[in-house]
């Protein structure tokens, strides 16, 4: 089944500067790969996503870029503000009708420093 | 208002009490799932499904079982709990699995 790696664990970064989290995959059928944030004591809500078909997505701060050949995905945010401290979890999946497993990372807990 | 709704959000219970933790949803989305949350190991599925009366196991489906007679409601059922199973649980629903997902408020259990 598909395995996803995320790193770091945790990251800090002084407001203003850019924040990079990476996630590798196992499965090269793969072809979804979402991002989550969670703040404190909320649910996750979707952020950006990235479909196999393209290498990169942005969305004003936030990008996604994708490498299916090495397997990994990376989400980068920059001119990071207070707001974006929070947990943020990648994942992956593939869609085959019949097998919609949706795998997720272990999570990064990104904190801004004001 | 589209949501995704979960009952109880707070439950506490001994080992062996049989519970269920209802999800239900009005966006009219095929795809449902479980999860549990527990410190370093981010979000694990616990059983998705597809449509009604379609179920498959997640990464952790042990311990407990899933049904799903209607569209909008799919409950998570554990027959037998045991204190690893004490977790945050989030469901969530979307159109497939590539599509956004859609989770619920979550559901703090204890099992003591």
């Amino acid at each position: 089944g598909e395995n996803v790696e995320q790193h770091p664990s945790t990251l800090s970064v002084q407001e203003g500067d850019s924040a990079v989290i990476k996630c590798t995959y196992s499965d090269s059928a793969s072809n979804y790969f979402p991002w989550y944030k969670q703040e404190l004591g909320k649910r996750p809500q979707l952020i950006i996503d990235i479909r196999s078909n393209v290498g990169e997505k942005k969305d004003q701060r936030i990008a996604v870029t994708l490498n299916k050949t090495a397997k990994h995905f990376s989400l980068h945010i920059t001119e990071t503000q207070p707001e974006d401290s929070a947990v943020y979890f990648c994942a992956a999946t593939k869609s085959n009708f019949g097998n919609e497993k949706l795998t997720f990372g272990t999570g990064t807990r990104l904190t801004i420093i004001p | 208002e589209a949501q995704v709704t979960q009952n109880p959000r707070y439950l506490i219970t001994v080992t062996g009490k049989k519970l269920t933790v209802t999800c239900s949803q009005n966006m009219n989305h095929e795809y449902m799932s479980w999860y549990r949350q527990d410190p370093g190991l981010g979000l694990r599925q616990i059983y998705y499904s597809m449509n009604v009366e379609v179920t498959d196991k997640g990464d952790v489906p042990e311990g407990y079982k899933v049904s799903r007679k209607e569209k909008r409601n799919f409950p998570l059922i554990l027959e037998s709990p045991s204190p690893n199973q004490t977790s945050l649980y989030f469901c969530a629903s979307s159109k497939r699995a590539y599509n956004e997902q859609f989770f619920g408020p979550g559901t703090r259990l204890t099992v003591l």
